[in-house]
């Protein structure tokens, strides 16, 4: 079985400062791990993805995220954030092997970027 | 291009009554995937389609829920006698079918069970 968690529930910081959204997964092989961000009463907008290769991936809007293998996480990452970031944010996985192609998500963690 | 659409946006029903749900994926795309999403969670896996058929169906709750994508483009998911735990938004999602690509998502549904 495949699972995602998102510790924090909400994130709060200033415009112009880094933040960081945190996830961790569990997969029984190597895993495809997705980031989307969901605006009230919007859909799912995917973000960025990691397959394979390098463990920085970068998205839209200026976000990234690392892969770290050995701590099982994939923390999406913003240099510099804006207000206008504040939203949901979802972390996904789905595992690389056998036919199932599923997205098992996170609970979801809310960014408040305040001025 | 055209996304993910999905109708209706909205849609209040009854108990017990029966309700279709409709999605129209992005062109091209061969795998579509239904999620359910409940207020303050993420989307929970329905089912999932390859073409025509069914590749995965193990996140259906029970065998109220059906869901059809008969020619292999539009898919209704359908829900018979409805109950007030079935009140959620139903989320649409297409790709183009392998693993590694990204899904894309409709709007939703927003379902309503008095």
């Amino acid at each position: 079985a495949q699972s995602v968690a998102q510790p924090e529930d909400q994130v709060n910081v200033a415009e112009g400062n880094p933040l960081t959204v945190k996830c961790t997964y569990s997969v029984s092989g190597n895993p495809y791990l997705f980031w989307y961000v969901q605006y009230p009463n919007r859909g799912l907008q995917f973000l960025l993805k990691y397959i394979t290769g390098d463990n920085l991936v970068k998205g839209s809007y200026g976000f990234e995220a690392e892969f770290n293998k050995s701590q099982t996480s994939f923390h999406l990452k913003k240099p510099s954030a804006l207000v206008s970031d504040s939203a949901l944010y979802f972390c996904a996985v789905r595992d690389m092997t056998g036919t199932a192609s599923k997205l098992t998500f996170g609970t979801g963690t809310r960014l408040q970027v305040t001025l | 291009g055209a996304g993910v659409s999905q109708t209706p946006s909205n849609k209040v029903t009854e108990k017990g009554k029966y309700v279709e749900l409709r999605c129209d994926p992005i062109s091209g795309h061969t795998a579509l995937y239904w999620y359910r999403q409940s207020l303050g969670q993420g989307p929970e896996f329905l089912i999932y389609f390859q073409g025509t058929g069914a590749a995965d169906d193990s996140g259906l709750p029970n065998d109220r829920f059906f869901a059809v994508r008969p020619e292999g483009s539009v898919s209704t998911l359908k829900i018979q006698r409805t109950e007030r735990g079935d009140s959620a938004v139903y989320l649409c999602a297409s790709s183009r079918g392998q693993a590694h690509n990204e899904q894309f998502f409709g709007p939703g549904t927003r379902l309503t069970v008095l």
